[in-house]
Protein backbone atom coordinates (compact mmCIF):
# COMPACT_ATOMS: atom_id res chain seq x y z
CA UNK A 1 0.00 0.00 0.00
CA UNK A 2 0.86 3.94 -0.07
CA UNK A 3 1.06 5.98 2.62
CA UNK A 4 1.38 10.19 2.43
CA UNK A 5 2.05 12.55 4.76
CA UNK A 6 2.18 16.41 5.28
CA UNK A 7 1.62 18.63 8.15
CA UNK A 8 -2.09 19.58 8.23
CA UNK A 9 -1.40 23.92 8.71
CA UNK A 10 1.31 26.01 9.00
CA UNK A 11 2.00 29.38 9.22
CA UNK A 12 4.36 31.93 7.98
CA UNK A 13 5.21 35.50 7.61
CA UNK A 14 5.51 37.67 4.48
CA UNK A 15 8.66 37.76 3.25
CA UNK A 16 10.07 34.28 5.03
CA UNK A 17 11.12 31.03 4.09
CA UNK A 18 8.94 28.06 4.83
CA UNK A 19 9.20 24.48 4.31
CA UNK A 20 6.94 21.97 3.84
CA UNK A 21 7.62 18.59 4.61
CA UNK A 22 6.12 15.32 2.35
CA UNK A 23 7.23 11.78 3.77
CA UNK A 24 5.81 8.62 2.09
CA UNK A 25 5.61 4.83 2.20
CA UNK A 26 5.24 3.11 -1.30
CA UNK A 27 6.00 -0.33 -3.03
CA UNK A 28 7.42 1.52 -5.86
CA UNK A 29 8.14 5.25 -7.28
CA UNK A 30 8.16 7.02 -10.20
CA UNK A 31 7.61 10.54 -9.69
CA UNK A 32 7.14 13.09 -7.11
CA UNK A 33 4.71 16.33 -7.81
CA UNK A 34 4.39 19.09 -5.88
CA UNK A 35 0.83 21.65 -6.51
CA UNK A 36 -0.84 24.19 -5.49
CA UNK A 37 -4.22 24.76 -4.65
CA UNK A 38 -6.72 28.03 -3.53
CA UNK A 39 -9.51 26.98 -1.99
CA UNK A 40 -12.18 26.45 -4.59
CA UNK A 41 -10.05 26.16 -7.48
CA UNK A 42 -8.35 23.30 -9.15
CA UNK A 43 -4.67 22.47 -8.38
CA UNK A 44 -1.62 24.35 -10.12
CA UNK A 45 1.67 22.22 -10.86
CA UNK A 46 4.48 23.66 -8.99
CA UNK A 47 7.40 20.87 -9.27
CA UNK A 48 8.16 17.29 -10.06
CA UNK A 49 11.10 15.53 -8.86
CA UNK A 50 12.22 12.13 -10.56
CA UNK A 51 15.66 11.65 -8.86
CA UNK A 52 17.26 13.03 -5.85
CA UNK A 53 18.20 16.20 -5.22
CA UNK A 54 17.06 19.83 -5.06
CA UNK A 55 14.78 20.99 -8.03
CA UNK A 56 14.69 24.95 -8.16
CA UNK A 57 11.92 27.05 -10.34
CA UNK A 58 12.09 30.75 -8.90
CA UNK A 59 10.84 31.24 -5.29
CA UNK A 60 9.81 27.72 -5.43
CA UNK A 61 12.48 24.46 -4.73
CA UNK A 62 11.83 20.97 -4.18
CA UNK A 63 13.94 18.34 -2.42
CA UNK A 64 13.61 14.55 -3.00
CA UNK A 65 15.38 11.34 -1.26
CA UNK A 66 13.89 8.14 -2.53
CA UNK A 67 15.95 6.11 -0.24
CA UNK A 68 14.07 8.40 2.47
CA UNK A 69 10.92 8.75 0.98
CA UNK A 70 11.23 12.12 1.92
CA UNK A 71 10.27 15.57 0.01
CA UNK A 72 9.89 19.02 0.79
CA UNK A 73 8.74 22.24 -0.55
CA UNK A 74 10.77 25.12 -0.03
CA UNK A 75 8.98 28.50 -0.94
CA UNK A 76 11.15 31.92 -0.10
CA UNK A 77 10.36 35.37 -0.19
CA UNK A 78 6.68 34.60 1.44
CA UNK A 79 3.83 36.68 -0.81
CA UNK A 80 0.10 37.15 0.85
CA UNK A 81 -0.93 34.86 -2.10
CA UNK A 82 1.06 31.57 -1.22
CA UNK A 83 -1.75 31.43 1.08
CA UNK A 84 -3.23 27.92 -0.24
CA UNK A 85 -2.91 24.56 0.22
CA UNK A 86 0.03 22.20 -1.46
CA UNK A 87 -0.36 18.72 -2.09
CA UNK A 88 2.47 16.73 -2.75
CA UNK A 89 1.46 13.29 -5.21
CA UNK A 90 3.64 10.74 -6.02
CA UNK A 91 2.96 8.42 -9.47
CA UNK A 92 4.02 4.70 -8.43
CA UNK A 93 3.88 2.05 -11.50
CA UNK A 94 1.08 3.26 -12.58
CA UNK A 95 0.03 7.05 -13.74
CA UNK A 96 -2.19 7.49 -11.16
CA UNK A 97 -1.64 10.26 -8.79
CA UNK A 98 -1.87 9.65 -4.96
CA UNK A 99 -2.07 12.89 -3.16
CA UNK A 100 -0.93 13.36 0.76
CA UNK A 101 -2.83 14.57 2.82
CA UNK A 102 -2.18 17.90 2.10
CA UNK A 103 -0.89 21.36 4.09
CA UNK A 104 -2.81 24.64 4.17
CA UNK A 105 -0.18 27.59 4.39
CA UNK A 106 -0.98 30.83 5.72
CA UNK A 107 0.52 33.70 5.56
CA UNK A 108 0.71 36.40 8.10
CA UNK A 109 1.47 40.22 6.88
CA UNK B 1 -0.09 22.89 -20.68
CA UNK B 2 -2.96 21.32 -21.94
CA UNK B 3 -6.42 23.86 -21.17
CA UNK B 4 -9.52 21.39 -19.20
CA UNK B 5 -12.52 22.77 -18.74
CA UNK B 6 -15.92 21.54 -16.39
CA UNK B 7 -18.91 21.85 -16.44
CA UNK B 8 -20.84 22.96 -15.12
CA UNK B 9 -19.04 24.86 -12.72
CA UNK B 10 -21.37 24.36 -9.37
CA UNK B 11 -24.58 22.82 -9.37
CA UNK B 12 -27.50 22.34 -6.45
CA UNK B 13 -29.75 19.44 -7.07
CA UNK B 14 -32.12 17.78 -4.50
CA UNK B 15 -32.16 14.28 -2.73
CA UNK B 16 -32.76 11.11 -5.18
CA UNK B 17 -31.78 13.07 -8.45
CA UNK B 18 -28.88 12.61 -10.86
CA UNK B 19 -26.42 15.05 -11.88
CA UNK B 20 -23.81 15.15 -15.16
CA UNK B 21 -20.46 16.52 -14.89
CA UNK B 22 -18.79 17.31 -17.97
CA UNK B 23 -14.72 17.06 -18.63
CA UNK B 24 -13.23 18.59 -21.66
CA UNK B 25 -9.53 18.35 -22.87
CA UNK B 26 -9.89 21.34 -25.28
CA UNK B 27 -6.43 21.17 -26.72
CA UNK B 28 -4.86 17.74 -27.18
CA UNK B 29 -6.84 14.26 -26.74
CA UNK B 30 -7.11 12.44 -23.81
CA UNK B 31 -7.24 9.36 -23.95
CA UNK B 32 -7.22 8.96 -20.17
CA UNK B 33 -8.91 11.36 -17.99
CA UNK B 34 -9.58 11.38 -14.40
CA UNK B 35 -12.06 11.86 -11.80
CA UNK B 36 -11.23 13.12 -7.78
CA UNK B 37 -13.24 14.21 -5.44
CA UNK B 38 -12.29 16.71 -2.35
CA UNK B 39 -14.29 17.02 0.57
CA UNK B 40 -13.68 20.44 2.61
CA UNK B 41 -10.42 20.72 4.22
CA UNK B 42 -9.36 17.69 3.08
CA UNK B 43 -6.94 16.46 -0.22
CA UNK B 44 -8.30 15.28 -3.45
CA UNK B 45 -9.18 11.35 -3.51
CA UNK B 46 -9.16 9.46 -6.76
CA UNK B 47 -12.32 8.46 -7.86
CA UNK B 48 -11.68 6.65 -11.28
CA UNK B 49 -9.97 6.66 -13.88
CA UNK B 50 -11.37 6.91 -16.76
CA UNK B 51 -10.31 5.37 -20.37
CA UNK B 52 -11.18 7.08 -24.27
CA UNK B 53 -13.70 3.65 -25.51
CA UNK B 54 -13.80 1.58 -22.92
CA UNK B 55 -15.23 1.07 -19.48
CA UNK B 56 -13.70 3.32 -16.79
CA UNK B 57 -11.16 1.86 -13.31
CA UNK B 58 -12.60 2.70 -10.06
CA UNK B 59 -10.35 2.72 -7.02
CA UNK B 60 -11.54 0.36 -4.35
CA UNK B 61 -14.65 1.75 -1.99
CA UNK B 62 -16.15 3.88 -5.00
CA UNK B 63 -19.46 2.77 -6.30
CA UNK B 64 -19.49 2.55 -10.11
CA UNK B 65 -23.43 2.15 -10.09
CA UNK B 66 -23.87 5.81 -8.19
CA UNK B 67 -20.82 7.66 -10.24
CA UNK B 68 -21.20 6.52 -13.63
CA UNK B 69 -18.49 7.22 -16.12
CA UNK B 70 -18.29 7.72 -19.55
CA UNK B 71 -15.39 8.81 -21.96
CA UNK B 72 -17.38 8.42 -25.50
CA UNK B 73 -14.56 10.62 -27.74
CA UNK B 74 -10.87 11.86 -26.74
CA UNK B 75 -11.72 15.42 -25.79
CA UNK B 76 -15.05 14.34 -23.41
CA UNK B 77 -15.47 12.50 -19.92
CA UNK B 78 -18.65 12.84 -18.32
CA UNK B 79 -19.67 11.56 -14.68
CA UNK B 80 -22.77 11.16 -13.86
CA UNK B 81 -24.06 11.02 -10.01
CA UNK B 82 -26.80 9.16 -9.74
CA UNK B 83 -29.72 9.55 -6.99
CA UNK B 84 -26.99 12.07 -5.49
CA UNK B 85 -27.59 12.14 -1.83
CA UNK B 86 -26.39 14.79 1.08
CA UNK B 87 -23.28 13.14 1.67
CA UNK B 88 -22.04 13.62 -1.94
CA UNK B 89 -21.92 17.28 -1.92
CA UNK B 90 -18.19 17.52 -2.29
CA UNK B 91 -16.24 19.15 -4.74
CA UNK B 92 -15.39 17.42 -8.59
CA UNK B 93 -12.42 17.65 -9.93
CA UNK B 94 -11.39 15.94 -13.42
CA UNK B 95 -7.84 16.09 -15.00
CA UNK B 96 -5.94 14.69 -17.90
CA UNK B 97 -2.25 13.07 -18.39
CA UNK B 98 0.22 14.14 -20.64
CA UNK B 99 0.41 11.10 -23.10
CA UNK B 100 4.79 12.09 -22.64
CA UNK B 101 4.97 12.32 -18.92
CA UNK B 102 3.20 11.93 -15.67
CA UNK B 103 2.18 15.26 -15.41
CA UNK B 104 -1.97 15.74 -15.42
CA UNK B 105 -3.26 18.92 -15.51
CA UNK B 106 -6.52 19.39 -13.53
CA UNK B 107 -9.92 21.17 -14.58
CA UNK B 108 -11.18 24.18 -12.59
CA UNK B 109 -14.03 21.87 -10.08
CA UNK B 110 -17.53 21.54 -10.36
CA UNK B 111 -19.19 21.78 -6.46
CA UNK B 112 -21.94 20.21 -5.78
CA UNK B 113 -24.09 20.49 -3.31
CA UNK B 114 -27.77 17.76 -2.48
CA UNK B 115 -30.38 18.97 -0.69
Amino acid sequence: GQNIDQPTEMTATEGAIVQINCTYQTSGFNGLFWYQQHAGEAPTFLSYNVLDGLEEKGRFSSFLSRSKGYSYLLLKELQMKDSASYLCALTSGTYKYIFGTGTRLKVLA
Amino acid sequence: GAVVSQHPSWVICKSGTSVKIECRSLDFQATTMFWYRQFPKQSLMLMATSNEGSKATYEQGVEKDKFLINHASLTLSTLTVTSAHPEDSSFYICSTRDRLDYEQYFGPGTRLTVT
